[in-house]
């Protein structure tokens, strides 16, 4: 059975420095990787997803991924207030994803 | 339609009455899931559909609770004779299809509270 593990937080940043937020997986098959942020009563939305070993980026969100070690991290730059919310790292499972317990983030302004 | 609509989106019931919610998926989409999130917990996988394939109800916590997705569109959740510990909100999410690489995307919920 794969597992996905995150940092529950909460992850204090203040505002406009850089949000870290990393996730491992245990599985080292898997090809694939999603971010969702879901803001407090709202549901999961993606973000970013990434397949490949290195860096992909879009805008102020950068996803990492690293193979190897197995784990997937998600940089915000510039953090605002609007980026609290937390974040929900998956992977594919075998018909649908597995996913973290999330990490809460709090930018405090 | 342009998202997944879900309905109630809130419903308040009384212990030990069964409970309908409903899934309308996006257009086309052919794999469905419904997901139970408790108040601060992460989510936790129900039952997932694919097509005509036999569903996967492997996450479904008691016999209590079943679903349906009729025609391979929209999808019916039912629980039974619900508890006070069936309080929590039912996420609906669709994909294109099972596939690796897959965007997920999930409804608005329907928020259940058991009085």
């Amino acid at each position: 059975q794969k597992e996905v593990e995150q940092n529950s937080g909460p992850l204090s940043v203040p505002e406009g420095a850089i949000a870290s937020l990393n996730c491992t997986y245990s599985d080292r098959v898997s090809q694939s990787f999603f971010w969702y942020r879901q803001y407090s009563g709202k549901s999961p939305e993606l973000i970013m997803s990434i397949y490949s070993n290195g860096d992909k980026e879009d805008g102020r969100f950068t996803a990492q991924l690293n193979k190897a070690s197995q784990y997937v991290s998600l940089l915000i730059r510039d953090s605002q207030p609007s980026d609290s919310a937390t974040y929900l790292c998956a992977v594919p499972g075998n018909y649908q994803l597995i996913w973290g317990a999330g990490t809460k983030l709090i930018i405090k302004p | 339609g342009a998202g997944v609509s879900q309905s109630p989106s809130n419903k308040v019931t009384e212990k030990g009455k069964d409970v309908e919610l409903r899934c309308d998926p996006i257009s086309g989409h052919t794999a469905l899931y419904w997901y139970r999130q408790s108040l601060g917990q992460g989510l936790e996988f129900l039952i997932y559909f694919q097509g005509n394939s036999a569903p996967d109800k492997s996450g479904l916590p008691s016999d209590r609770f079943s679903a349906e997705r009729t025609g391979g569109s929209v999808s019916t959740l039912t629980i039974q004779r619900t508890q006070q510990e069936d309080s929590a909100v039912y996420l609906c999410a669709s994909s294109l299809d099972q596939g690796f690489g897959n965007t997920i995307y999930f409804g608005e919920g329907s928020w259940l509270t058991v009085v």
